[in-house]
């Protein structure tokens, strides 16, 4: 499975746009780029899926250029309840959720 | 709530002894997985069912733990022995296993803290 790194934390204030990258290099062709949302104490969330170019649904944007060595979530406006952390995945997309594999991921803090 | 439930929330146990933990996955889900995390880490897989079917086990899974899921519903991971190095928070997911929805939903997990 291809490794992914990514921040290790990031600060924002409420209101204001985050964009976190991950870098993963050895990205395999058939590898789908997902990311997580976990509060304390809670299990991950999911929150956007792409493979290329552009995906959007209604929490977040996922940004994925053309080589696919890395990809950027957005998340438009955070409030502080999107603190938390935010884990990048990437591996086969083999019919609903094989085994995932989650590095460390970004600690996003909002403050007002 | 429809969502993945696991009992108990929480569980202190003291070294040596045996442990289960129970998850309920959404009900039409054919894929369940068990996670485990420590502080600060991300999850680490530990292994996953279709159905009823064990397909894969992680070498974080010692001989020490075992999981199943008999009719291919709930599953249940049991830890023997436990040790020190056992403690952190299981957690399970369930997911449909069909290619067009890939998300894994997860349940708030087992704290398992062992003294």
């Amino acid at each position: 499975l291809a490794k992914t790194t990514q921040p290790i934390s990031m600060d924002s204030y409420e209101g204001q746009e985050v964009n976190i990258t991950c870098s993963h290099n050895n990205i395999a062709t058939n590898d789908y780029i997902t990311w997580y949302q976990q509060f304390p104490s809670q299990g991950p969330r999911f929150i956007i899926q792409g493979y290329k170019t552009k995906v959007t649904n209604e929490v977040a944007s996922l940004f994925i250029p053309a080589d696919r060595k890395s990809s950027t979530l957005s998340l438009p406006r955070v409030s502080l309840s999107d603190t938390a952390v935010y884990y990048c995945l990437v591996g086969p997309r083999e019919g609903g959720g094989n085994k995932l594999t989650f590095g460390t991921g970004t600690q996003l803090k909002v403050e007002l | 709530d429809t969502g993945v439930s696991q009992d108990p929330r929480h569980k202190i146990t003291k070294r040596g002894q045996n442990v289960t933990f129970r998850c309920d996955p959404i009900s039409e889900h054919n894929r369940l997985y068990w996670y485990r995390q420590t502080l600060g880490q991300g999850p680490e897989f530990l292994t996953y069912f279709q159905n009823e079917a064990q397909l894969e086990k992680s070498r974080l899974l010692s001989d020490r733990f075992s999981a199943e899921r008999p009719k291919g519903s709930f599953s249940t991971l049991e830890i023997q022995r436990t040790e020190q190095g056992d403690s952190a928070m299981y957690l399970c997911a369930s997911s449909p296993g069909s290619l067009d929805n890939t998300e894994a939903f997860f349940g708030q997990g087992t704290r398992l803290t062992v003294v």
